[in-house]
């Protein structure tokens, strides 16, 4: 299986701090990789696919970046519905599809 | 509008077995990975396995020995049945839209059922 390792595993910020969480997978995966924010009691919800492209009707404050094994999530200017566990998850070549273990952002 | 709707679920004693469907509303079968999912504290987000429109199923190697996924396009609705069930399997288990577009992702999601293993 792709191992996917998210850092950090928690943070706290303040509305309006620009926030990177990042995800490495355990080779290389290429592009294949998607972005969810998930917040409590609710199904994870698609931000990011193909490492880079922003799902239709998600903020443009969201953005991916990276390739190969190491990729990143940006909030450019985080606000307050914003605060939520984002995971990342790999689907390159061979199954099962992963998960990274989750970054909980908390306010400040 | 997309919306997966989950059925049942509950509380199970250890060696029974689980099943879950899933109701799709607001689209049909062809074109996408029907997909289960669970979610645990000890072992976060799992890919349980998939099912496409023509039967084409697959699944995690970790437990494919115990998953059976079907779809049934008369009820457009999709199962998940689960065997010989452990503590370990006590988890949120989600039922999920695929597709594929460059990567693979689940852009549609149920809203998810608790499932219990305990004697």
């Amino acid at each position: 299986d792709i191992h996917m390792t998210q850092s950090p595993s928690s943070l706290s910020a303040s509305v309006g701090d620009r926030v990177t969480i990042s995800c490495r997978a355990s080779q290389s995966i290429r592009s294949y990789l998607s972005w969810y924010q998930q917040k409590p009691g609710k199904a994870p919800k698609l931000l990011i696919y193909t490492a880079s492209v922003l799902q239709s009707g998600v903020p443009s404050r969201f953005s991916g970046n990276g390739s190969g094994t190491d990729f990143t999530l940006t909030i450019s200017s985080l606000q307050p519905e914003d605060f939520a566990t984002y995971y990342c998850q790999q689907s390159y070549n061979t199954l099962p599809l992963t998960f990274g273990g989750g970054t909980k952002v908390e306010i400040k | 509008q997309v919306q997966l709707q989950q059925r049942a679920a509950g509380l199970l004693k250890p060696s029974e077995t689980l099943s879950l469907t899933c109701a799709v509303y607001g689209e049909s079968f062809s074109g996408y990975y029907w997909t289960w999912i669970r979610q645990s504290p000890g072992k976060g987000l799992e890919w349980i396995g998939e099912i496409t429109l023509s039967g084409t199923t697959n699944f995690n190697p970790s437990l494919t020995s115990r998953v059976t996924i079907s779809l049934d396009t008369s009820k457009n609705q999709f199962a998940l049945r689960l065997s010989s069930v452990t503590a370990a399997d006590t988890a949120i288990y989600f039922c999920a839209r695929g597709r594929i577009v460059g990567s693979s992702f689940f852009d549609y999601w149920g809203q998810g059922t608790l499932v219990t293993v305990s004697s």
